[in-house]
């Protein structure tokens, strides 16, 4: 089955600075791939997705690219503000057997001011 | 707010205690989900109904029952949990089981004395 590997798992900035995080999926029949915030006592919620038939998408300030061939696909914050701290998640599905999402292990992103 | 409701927030019970968790979704979705969220594993997937017909099981104990009686609402059954079973327990819901956005609802933080 589908196995997603995040890195880092955590990760602090400057205010103001870039943040990247990176993910690797296995299936290469995978097709979705979603990046979730977490906040403090909140559930994860979708900031952005990409699909297989697209390289890159962008969102204000956050930016999601996919490299098929390598099966990575990365989160990209720019001008990062402290409201931006949280825990990220990236996710695949869509591969063999019509799986639900697979998740990363997370990375708690630290902006400071 | 998603369109996802969970209901306790907060839960604390005793080992030999029976409590339900209860998860309602007003978005007209197919799929539902169970989630486990803990340090050791930060979101890990137990159940998934999709047209109220469980689907998938990833090997979770007994002690968890999962009850689906309508597409809008699940429930989660516990009986005589264990302490390591202390976890923030996430619902999900998506338009179908693969290849969509899941959104999540706040989660049931339970704690097992």
């Amino acid at each position: 089955g589908e196995n997603v590997e995040q890195h880092p798992s955590t990760l602090s900035v400057q205010e103001g600075d870039s943040a990247v995080i990176k993910c690797t999926y296995s299936d290469s029949a995978s097709n979705y791939f979603p990046w979730y915030k977490q906040e403090l006592g909140k559930g994860p919620q979708l900031i952005i997705d990409i699909r297989s038939n697209v390289g890159e998408k962008k969102d204000q300030r956050i930016a999601v690219t996919l490299n098929k061939t390598a099966k990575h696909f990365s989160l990209h914050i720019t001008e990062t503000q402290p409201e931006d701290s949280a825990v990220y998640f990236c996710a695949a599905s869509g591969g063999k057997g019509n799986t639900p999402l697979v998740f990363g292990k997370g990375t708690r992103l630290s902006v400071i001011a | 707010e998603t369109g996802v409701t969970q209901t306790p927030r907060h839960l604390v019970m005793g080992m030999t205690n029976k409590k339900s968790l209860k998860c309602e979704q007003h978005l007209g979705h197919n799929a539902m989900y169970w989630y486990k969220q803990s340090a050791k594993k930060p979101l890990e997937l137990m159940f998934v109904y999709s047209l109220e017909e469980r689907v998938e099981n990833n090997s979770v104990p007994s002690r968890f029952s999962p009850e689906c009686p309508n597409s809008s609402h699940l429930f989660l059954h516990l009986h005589t949990l264990q302490p390591e079973d202390s976890a923030l327990y996430l619902c999900a819901s998506s338009q179908d089981r693969a290849g969509n956005e899941q959104f999540f609802g706040p989660g049931t933080r339970l704690t097992v004395l």
